[in-house]
């Protein structure tokens, strides 16, 4: 696609439910980054992609969160027991994961809502 | 661990006048990258300049520049001849020089163009 997309846009659930998140980077990118921006705060990051396999996921906050790329481009984030505090935007980007200066481009995220 | 400070929550700036936006950072590393992301209502974070931290020129993007002194750790954003199409937050964010690591983001500020 032309752009990162992420769907769906906004999403509301109740405590303790379970969500489904995701992303759909643009073609051909194999670096994709899961961020999460809490209500008056810059996003911090998740986990990271390279392809299929989870690069990096030290910034997931515990183990009711999870992310999977099954085949090197969606990618679904995933939180169980949902609480009010996972209330907030989770934005994804994708990378063309060529060059240690390559530019990561921003989806217009979903906004959480956990009542 | 790397940590971007903004200290200007808001900000507003007179149409077609000029506005600089303050960012301080914290690192141990001699080289990294430095960004400025705009985020408008529509949530899509946006490149709006980079740095590199070996370059001693500093970055322009026709009305965008910044002022980066890697001895003070300061990278602030000078906005000309603001546009009512400026208003958004805007957040700075660090990386370092490994390929595909994840950016740190400062909690941002609000700008208001006022016509």
């Amino acid at each position: 696609g032309a752009g990162v997309s992420q769907t769906p846009s906004n999403k509301v659930t109740e405590k303790g439910k379970y969500v489904e998140l995701r992303c759909d980077p643009i073609s051909g990118h194999t670096a994709l980054y899961w961020y999460r921006q809490s209500l008056g705060q810059g996003p911090e990051f998740l986990i990271y992609f390279q392809g299929t396999g989870a690069a990096d996921d030290s910034g997931l906050p515990n183990d009711r969160f999870f992310a999977v790329r099954p085949e090197g481009s969606v990618s679904t984030l995933k939180i169980q027991r949902t609480e009010r505090g996972d209330s907030a935007v989770y934005l994804c980007a994708s990378s063309a994961g060529q060059g240690v200066i390559e530019t990561q481009y921003f989806g217009p995220g979903t906004r959480l809502l956990v009542l | 661990a790397q940590t971007v400070t903004q200290s200007q929550p808001e900000m507003s700036v007179q149409e077609a006048e000029t506005v600089t936006l303050s960012c301080t950072y914290d690192t141990s590393e001699s080289d990294y990258y430095l960004f400025w992301y705009k985020q408008p209502p529509s949530r899509q974070m946006i490149l709006v300049i980079r740095q590199e931290a070996y370059k001693q020129q500093n970055a322009t993007e026709n009305r965008f520049s910044v002022n980066f002194q890697k001895a003070a750790k300061s990278f602030s954003l000078k906005i000309s001849d603001s546009q009512l199409g400026d208003a958004a937050m805007y957040f700075c964010a660090y990386r370092n020089t490994l390929e595909n690591t994840p950016l740190v983001f400062g909690k941002g500020t609000r700008l208001s163009v006022i016509a």
